[in-house]
């Protein structure tokens, strides 16, 4: 079962905000929030995690619901390189399978000029 | 080196030969991960290992898959008697402390003919 669902694909403007939404209804209290991306042909890369507070570095923000059943990935100007497939991922921290990186299929952002 | 190592980056085998991956993570890392991504489709979670303990091998596909890692450093993937299945990138991600982010190398793209 996927603990997350994701749009398959979205547009951005190139200076515009790209606002990507996760939602992930059934995630428990000790699960974090994980966002990464890959761009074409390389390795996937870190974005930003958080547990329950918004999140901000110099990358990306992440804005968790109160209910901590949805999140958004905030990339405030995006540019061509922003281009990629940005996964959304809940783990815990903790030992076993749980705490596995598992990627889903993510969102495809595509940034146009 | 600053970021994580893979090699060989490329590797072209016969069908039924075996082959070794190697992945040198970032020192001082204690958490490793591999990866594979057939073409087109996302990443699949092969193994974990973090520091001493016994590694997690939930995600390995089949007995002809095996890994190690000496010494708490660097690891390698191997696997037997390849077969044309087995063609894809093969990436590592290693992490200071499981709650952080991973650094993923830049793979090895296998190709098994």
């Amino acid at each position: 079962d996927a603990k997350t669902t994701q749009p398959p694909s979205m547009d951005c403007a190139e200076g515009r905000a790209a606002n990507l939404p996760c939602n992930h209804s059934t995630i428990s209290g000790n699960e974090y929030v994980y966002w990464y991306r890959q761009i074409h042909s390389q390795g996937p890369q870190y974005i930003i995690h958080g547990l329950k507070n918004n999140e901000t570095n110099e990358m990306a923000s992440l804005i968790i619901t109160e209910d901590r059943k949805s999140s958004t990935l905030i990339l405030p100007h995006a540019t061509l390189r922003d281009t990629a497939v940005y996964y959304c991922i809940v783990r815990v921290n903790y030992g076993g399978s749980q705490g596995n990186l598992i990627f889903g299929k993510g969102t495809k952002l595509s940034v146009k000029p | 080196g600053a970021g994580v190592s893979q090699s060989p980056s490329n590797k072209v085998t016969e069908k039924g030969k075996d082959v070794e991956l190697r992945c040198d993570p970032i020192s001082g890392h204690t958490a490793l991960y591999w990866y594979r991504q057939s073409l087109g489709q996302g990443l699949e979670f092969l193994i974990y290992f973090q520091g001493n303990s016994a590694p997690d091998k939930s995600g390995l596909p089949s007995d002809r898959f095996s890994a190690e890692r000496t010494g708490g450093s660097v690891s390698t993937l191997t696997i037997q008697r390849t077969q044309q299945e087995d063609s894809a990138v093969y990436l590592c991600a290693s992490s200071l402390q499981r709650v952080d982010g991973y650094t993923f190398g830049s793979g090895t793209r296998l190709t098994v003919v």
